[in-house]
């Protein structure tokens, strides 16, 4: 199985800041990787497919890059709305895995 | 409008079953390969299963997790999803969601339906 390990697990930061998180696969997936965006008590939204194509309606404030085993998402400028947890997806082998999560804070 | 429709979960004792079903709508069900994908309270995401769709035979694939108690079907007549769950297990207390989740362009993912599973 493919593991997926994303850091940081958690991280504060402010609006307006630029944040990065990062996903590491344990062997190479061939950018098949999608990035997801969960609210406490919501539905996970997807924002990045393909490793950096951004779903449509997304801001462009988030962007995917990355290729083999780490990918990152960055968002260039936090906005309130964008406090929530990320969580990456790799589908390239069975089974699908997702990394563990990582909340993003109000500093 | 692209919709999915969770149905199905409830309470059910440790060794028991349920069927969770899953109605799509406002998009080509039958073109889409199909997953379940969970979460416990609390906790993460857990990729479940998938049916792909007739141009691949409907093959289907599952967690280490829930192979050999879970079966993953689809009726593209009626546009559905189903998951037959036996043999549960507490730690299959979950949210369960339905959805395409990695087809490229639209993203397909139901709303949830819980499954408590109790000892």
């Amino acid at each position: 199985d493919i593991q997926m390990t994303q850091s940081p697990s958690a991280m504060s930061a402010s609006v307006g800041d630029r944040v990065t998180i990062t996903c590491r696969a344990s062997q190479g997936i061939n950018n098949y990787l999608a990035w997801f965006q969960q609210k406490p008590g919501k539905v996970p939204k997807r924002l990045i497919y393909t490793a950096s194509s951004l779903q449509s309606g997304v801001p462009s404030r988030f962007s995917g890059s990355g290729s083999g085993t780490e990918f990152t998402l960055t968002i260039s400028s936090l906005q309130p709305e964008d406090f929530a947890t990320y969580f990456c997806l790799q589908y390239e082998s069975y089974p699908l895995t997702f990394g563990q999560g990582t909340k993003l804070e109000i500093k | 409008e692209v919709q999915l429709v969770e149905f199905g979960g409830g309470l059910v004792q440790s060794g028991g079953s349920l069927r969770l079903s899953c109605a799509g709508s406002g998009f080509t069900f039958s073109d889409h390969y199909m997953d379940w994908v969970r979460q416990a309270p609390g906790k993460g995401l857990e990729w479940v299963a998938r049916i792909k769709n007739k141009d691949k035979s409907y093959t289907t694939e599952y967690a280490a997790s829930v192979r050999d108690r879970f079966t993953i079907s689809r009726d593209d007549s009626k546009n559905s999803l189903y998951l037959q769950m036996n043999s549960l297990k507490t730690e299959d207390t979950a949210l369960y969601y339905c959805g395409d989740i990695t087809f490229p362009g639209t993203h397909i993912w139901g709303q949830g339906t819980m499954v408590t599973v109790s000892s």
